[in-house]
C-alpha cells in the first residue's frame, strides 16, 4: 500500500522560529501519526491523530508543538519556537485503516535548527 | 525506562549469507511486533510483523522469530543481498489494540560485503 508523502523534505530554520511540516495522504485514512528521529538514534512517537483530534502524545509533544488537519486533507505538525535540539527527521505515518497495527512511514522531513 | 532494545548495533555479512538481526524487549504485555528497514534518507519501510500468539513467521526471503519465555525477537534474511544494506529497527505495540503508537527500538546497521 502507499505511504504518504511530506513537504518540505528539508527544512533549514533559525532558532525561536516557527516550522510547519506538512504530510498528505494519499487515500483517506483516519489514523495518523507523527514520530521523530534525531540523527542517529531511534524513531519516537509525537503524536497520533484520529478524526481531526489528538489521541494520544508523548512526553516529547510539548506545547511548543501542535497538529492540525487545516483543510481535511493536509496534515500538519507546527513547532512554535524551533530549540536546537528539535534538529531530526521529521515522518509522518499513517495506519491500513483496518484496526490492524502495521503502520507506513512517509519519506521525513528532515529539520535543521540553527 | 526503553522497552524494546537490540544486542548489536552493527552486522557485517557476506553477500549471499544469511544474516540474523536480534532485539530483545522487556515489555510481556507487548502483543505485536514489526520489523522495519530504513535506508539512508529514507523512512522506516515495514519488512513484517508477527502477533504475540505466533513463534514464527515468514515472508520472501525473511523469517521472523518470536521467543515470548525470554522475550526475543529475530530476523533472518535469507541470502542476504546489497541491496539489504540498511539499518534494521524492531518495534512493539504494547497494546492488542490497533491504531496505537509504536515503541522502537535502536536499531542494527547490516552492511552487506559483496
Amino acid at each position: 500500500e502507499p505511504e504518504v508523502t511530506q513537504t518540505p523534505s528539508h527544512q533549514v530554520t533559525q532558532m525561536g522560529q516557527e516550522v510547519i511540516l506538512r504530510c498528505v495522504p494519499i487515500s483517506n485514512h483516519l489514523y495518523f501519526y507523527w514520530y521523530r528521529q534525531i540523527l542517529g538514534q531511534k524513531v519516537e512517537f509525537l503524536v497520533s491523530f484520529y478524526n481531526n483530534e489528538i489521541s494520544e502524545k508523548s512526553e516529547i509533544f510539548d506545547d511548543q508543538f501542535s497538529v492540525e488537519r487545516p483543510d481535511g486533507s493536509n496534515f500538519t505538525l507546527k513547532i512554535r519556537s524551533t530549540k536546537l535540539e528539535d534538529s531530526a527527521m521529521y515522518f509522518c505515518a499513517r495506519d491500513t485503516g483496518t484496526g490492524r497495527h502495521e503502520q507506513y512511514f512517509g519519506p521525513g522531513t528532515r529539520l535543521t535548527v540553527t | 525506562g526503553e522497552s524494546v532494545g537490540l544486542h548489536l548495533p552493527t552486522l557485517s555479512v557476506q553477500e549471499g549469507d544469511n544474516s540474523i538481526i536480534n532485539c530483545a524487549y522487556s515489555n510481556s504485555a507487548s502483543d505485536y511486533f514489526i520489523w522495519y528497514k530504513q535506508e539512508s534518507g529514507k523512512g522506516p519501510q515495514f519488512i513484517i510483523d508477527i502477533r504475540s500468539n505466533m513463534d514464527k513467521r515468514q515472508g520472501q526471503r525473511v523469517t521472523v522469530l518470536l521467543n515470548k519465555t525470554v522475550k526475543h525477537l529475530s530476523l533472518q534474511i535469507a541470502a542476504t543481498q546489497p541491496g539489504d544494506s540498511a539499518v534494521y529497527f524492531c518495534a512493539e505495540n504494547i497494546r492488542s489494540s490497533g491504531n496505537t503508537p509504536l515503541v522502537f527500538g535502536k536499531g542494527t546497521r547490516l552492511s552487506v560485503i559483496a
